[in-house]
């Protein structure tokens, strides 16, 4: 079965880091881009970052941009997001995606974690 | 980075169509036949409905369509059923190499 799963959301203070992982399982992981999303309690989705197969390329939402980092370790068949500087309103769960074989639909998707941002 | 625009909320009887829009701009929806929608209900993670603008993943139902003109993208549910009450967002590709959501519709089935 092709999935992915969170893990890493807690509780954290303003200012604080966290880093987030996104374990995969059932694909090939080093073929596929890989994403976050995530989506504050009662409030729509976000595009938070996307990174190519091998590493090589990241994009950021500026909302995030010098702030987070997306990665990824092919043997390890897992993607990270390292979030620093975290703010309340980075408070939402978020959500790992698989990026689509030559589209870029989403899919599958996790069940998220959960983090919030508060002293 | 402004999100796409979608109604707040549309809602039909069972056995009707109903389309939900998303708008943006020509760096974004107009730009790129790269629209996805997506599908979530309540406490459950997103699905994809639609991809590259009218492209079905397997196992999704054909009641399920997705269209684009200009600016704006469309996601059409036909045959109304009650599980199809849930919201839906879309989603698009943008001339920056980031994606952008719309801030979600919630479809009602009466």
């Amino acid at each position: 079965e092709v999935q992915v799963v969170e893990s890493g959301g807690g509780l954290v203070q303003p200012g604080g880091s966290l880093r987030l992982s996104c374990a995969a399982s059932g694909f090939t992981f080093s073929s596929y881009w890989m994403y976050w999303v995530r989506q504050a309690p009662g409030k729509g989705l976000v595009w938070v970052s996307r990174i190519k197969t091998d590493g090589s390329y990241t994009r950021y939402a500026d909302s995030v941009k010098g702030r987070f980092t997306i990665s990824r370790d092919n043997a390890k068949n897992t993607l990270y997001l390292q979030m620093n500087s975290l703010r309340a309103e980075d408070t939402a769960m978020y959500y790992c995606a698989r990026g689509g074989a030559g589209n870029t639909g989403l899919d599958p998707w996790g069940q998220g974690t959960l983090v919030t941002v508060s002293s | 980075q402004s999100a796409l625009t979608q109604p707040a909320s549309v809602s039909g009887s069972p056995g009707q169509s109903i389309t939900i829009s998303c708008t943006g701009t020509s760096s974004d929806v107009g730009g790129h036949n790269l629209v996805s929608w997506y599908q979530q209900h309540p406490g459950s993670a997103p699905k994809l409905m639609i991809y590259d603008v009218s492209n079905r993943p397997s196992g999704v139902s054909n009641r399920f369509s997705g269209s684009k003109s200009g600016n704006t993208a469309s996601l059409t549910v036909s045959g109304l059923q009650a599980e199809d009450e849930a919201n839906y967002y879309c989603s698009s590709y943008t001339s920056s190499s980031t994606f952008l959501f719309g801030g979600g519709t919630r479809l009602t089935v009466l």
